[in-house]
């Protein structure tokens, strides 16, 4: 099974908003509503910021939201800040136990 | 507080061995499932291995099925990861994480990290 498909880089300025694509297949995103996302600044750990596509964890910002349509989900950032700026990475289950993570897109605050 | 200490990771030779280990706190570990996510250098996540609470269910990636082992011991409150057979494409940050489920029991991601140990496979 191949990585899930997502843009190296997106840029935006303080204050605007940004999506963050990640493109599957019928057998992954297609098939499960077992989309989350993560972030990951650099030198740390993940941070767990979606679930099921679009929903958050307790503690999590409302200014990160997320969407599905057929194979493709986004992770949308709203009134962007400097902090935000950091990795972020999908994963979608797989079957079989398995879970699948998009290669990352850097999220750059100009 | 949630807290996941992995341990364990150096420098080990192609075709050798290296046993993970990640001390768990703060939450009831026997009930919840495990899993190992690795990342090379300056690449992406990658799932490698999950355990069910019991530790009687184990799933790899076929990347690592059949060099790698994952196991748990509760009482211990300990998660490990036995490597062996290791390729240089093996080297990562392995990081263990806690699968965190909804009301219905469906494991739903991933919800808290460990710091990761760095692996590297080098002659």
């Amino acid at each position: 099974q191949s990585a899930l498909t997502q843009p190296a880089s997106v840029s935006g300025s303080p204050g605007q908003s940004i999506t963050i694509s990640c493109t599957g297949t019928s057998s992954d995103i297609g098939s499960y509503n077992l989309v989350s996302w993560y972030q990951q600044h650099p030198g740390k750990s993940p941070k767990f910021i979606i679930y099921e596509g679009s929903k958050r964890p307790s503690g999590v910002s409302n200014h990160f939201s997320g969407s599905k349509s057929g194979n493709t989900a986004s992770l949308t950032i709203s009134g962007l800040q400097a902090e935000d700026e950091a990795d972020y990475y999908c994963c979608s289950y797989a079957g079989r136990r398995h879970w699948l993570f998009g290669g990352g897109t850097k999220l750059t605050v100009l | 507080e949630v807290q996941l200490l992995e341990s364990g990771g150096g420098l080990v030779q192609p075709g050798g061995s290296l046993k993970l280990s990640c001390a768990a706190s703060g939450f009831t570990f026997s009930i919840n499932a495990m899993g190992w996510v690795r990342q090379a250098p300056g690449k992406g996540l990658e799932w490698v291995s999950g355990i069910s609470d019991s530790g009687t269910i184990t799933f790899y990636a076929d990347s690592v099925k059949g060099r790698f082992t994952i196991s748990r011991d509760n009482s211990r409150n300990t998660l490990y990861l036995e490597m062996s057979s290791l390729r240089a494409d093996d080297t990562a940050v392995y990081y263990c994480a806690k699968e965190w489920k909804d009301i219905s029991g469906t494991t739903v991601g991933f919800d808290y990290w460990g710091q990761g140990t760095l692996v590297t496979v080098s002659s």
